[in-house]
């Protein structure tokens, strides 16, 4: 099963927002609800933002939101805060027991 | 919520094998599924297998097959992951992550086992 496809980096000004894509296929985005995403300092092992496409684990700030159309999720972090930058991935069922990573974006706060 | 506790890095040689252990503190994991999840240097991150709370069934990654064994104690406090002859490639951070069961999400994590190979 192939990667999910994220682009390599994404940035914004403090306050902004941005919006990561992750484009799979009707056999893991397209076809399962089954969407998250986690983001990942450096050093750190990750933590999910996301889950169920668009609901957000207890804690979690409200800046960040989910969603989906088709084939690719998307994730958007509103008010872009120094705290955020790091690596986001999305991760997505993929039928018969198995999941898919997309390939990571990397986010910077300019 | 279980807590997640990792073995120490750990340095190999090329065709030697490697077992990390990921301990549950605070509830057993007959109660969730045990994702292992590995993150070679600079890399993203790349989905291996699950371990079911039935503690013998399990599911690989097609890349993993043959290459990768879980197994649990019977207590169902302790999960362990190996990989076999080792190569260049396989030196990554490997985590462990549980899933309550049917909900599609990892949390909490592992801190993570950075394993190295050299000769």
């Amino acid at each position: 099963q192939s990667a999910l496809t994220q682009p390599a980096s994404v940035s914004g000004s403090p306050g902004q927002s941005i919006t990561i894509s992750c484009t799979g296929t009707s056999s893991d985005v397209g076809g399962h609800n089954f969407v998250s995403w986690y983001q990942q300092h450096p050093g750190k092992a990750p933590k999910v933002v996301i889950y169920d496409v668009t609901k957000r684990p207890s804690g979690v700030s409200n800046r960040f939101s989910g969603s989906k159309s088709g084939n690719t999720a998307s994730l958007t972090i509103s008010g872009l805060q120094a705290e955020d930058e790091g690596d986001y991935y999305c991760c997505s069922y993929g039928g018969r027991s198995n999941y898919v990573f997309g390939t990571g974006t990397k986010v910077a706060v300019l | 919520q279980v807590q997640l506790v990792q073995s120490g890095a750990e340095v190999k040689k090329p065709g030697a094998s490697v077992k990390v252990s990921c301990k549950a503190s605070g509830n057993t994991f007959s109660n969730y599924y045990v994702h292992w999840v590995r993150q070679a240097p600079g890399q993203g991150l790349e989905w291996m297998g699950v371990m079911y709370p039935s503690g013998v069934d399990t599911n690989y990654a097609q890349n993993f097959q043959g290459k990768v064994t879980l197994s649990r104690d019977t207590s169902a406090s302790t999960v362990y992951m190996e990989v076999s002859s080792l190569r260049s490639e396989d030196a990554a951070v490997y985590y462990c992550a549980t899933e309550v069961p049917y909900t599609g999400w990892f949390d909490p994590w592992g801190q993570g086992t950075l394993v190295t190979v050299s000769s």
